[in-house]
């Protein structure tokens, strides 16, 4: 069974939609994950809840909105899409929030805005 | 100057060759330091801790150089299937945030 999975794997959709890619880890993990890898290859951290509670939230455009409804899910909604938003989008999951430890990362969702 | 440096490559290497990757960081408070692997098209996958005393798995041997604030990942005996992009990991300060850097690209020849 998959660790960590997400969907959709692709995404390919117009300006100015709102979109959802979804998480899931069936690890049992307290902390979550989500990562932007643009198109130089930097993988970057956006988001992260601990518990289902916000830990880490970096310089994000408030047009990305993370929801925990259950430590093992994840999601990410997207209002307004722009062109810069193209990207795989991972989702990860942690033992704990300390970082001391392996994350496991999901496949990736490929987002492409047109 | 950005957190975490690699050169990204490629190294086109053969098979049986020792490659080295170096990795600088500007943080020197940080406190974790990985290798992480990630073929093309897939997810990054943990391929191994760095610790301050350096450690070796098989093939794979990091070193972690606090002074000089760099990390080193060394391969042995290049295989075909190592072709993938080794990415240098750092957690400045224990908590979850990783920073990533670019990665370097390596690929083995037959």
């Amino acid at each position: 069974d998959t660790a960590v999975s997400q969907t959709p794997k692709y995404l390919v959709t117009q300006m100015g939609n709102d979109k959802s890619i979804k998480c899931e880890q069936n690890l049992g993990h307290d902390t979550m994950y989500w990562y932007k890898q643009d198109s130089k290859k930097f993988l970057k951290i956006m988001f992260s809840y601990n518990n289902k509670e916000l830990i880490i939230n970096e310089t994000v455009p408030n047009r990305f909105s993370p929801k925990s409804p259950d430590k093992a899910h994840l999601n990410l909604h997207i209002n307004s899409l722009e062109l810069g938003d193209s990207a795989v989008y991972f989702c990860a999951s942690s033992p704990r929030a300390s970082g001391i430890g392996e994350q496991f990362f999901g496949p990736g969702t490929r987002l492409t805005v047109l | 100057r950005k957190e975490v440096e690699q050169d990204p490559g490629p190294f086109n290497v053969p098979e049986g060759a020792t490659v080295a990757f170096n990795c600088t960081y500007s943080n020197s408070a940080s406190q974790s330091f990985f290798w992480y692997r990630q073929d093309c098209r897939k997810e990054p996958k943990l391929l191994m801790s760095v610790y301050s005393s350096g450690n070796e798995d098989g093939r794979f041997t990091a070193q972690l150089n606090r002074a000089s604030q760099y990390i080193s990942l060394l391969i042995r005996d290049s295989k075909l299937s190592d072709s993938a992009t080794y990415l240098c990991v750092v957690n400045p300060n224990q908590g979850g945030k990783l920073i990533f850097g670019q990665g370097t690209e390596l690929s083995v020849k037959p």
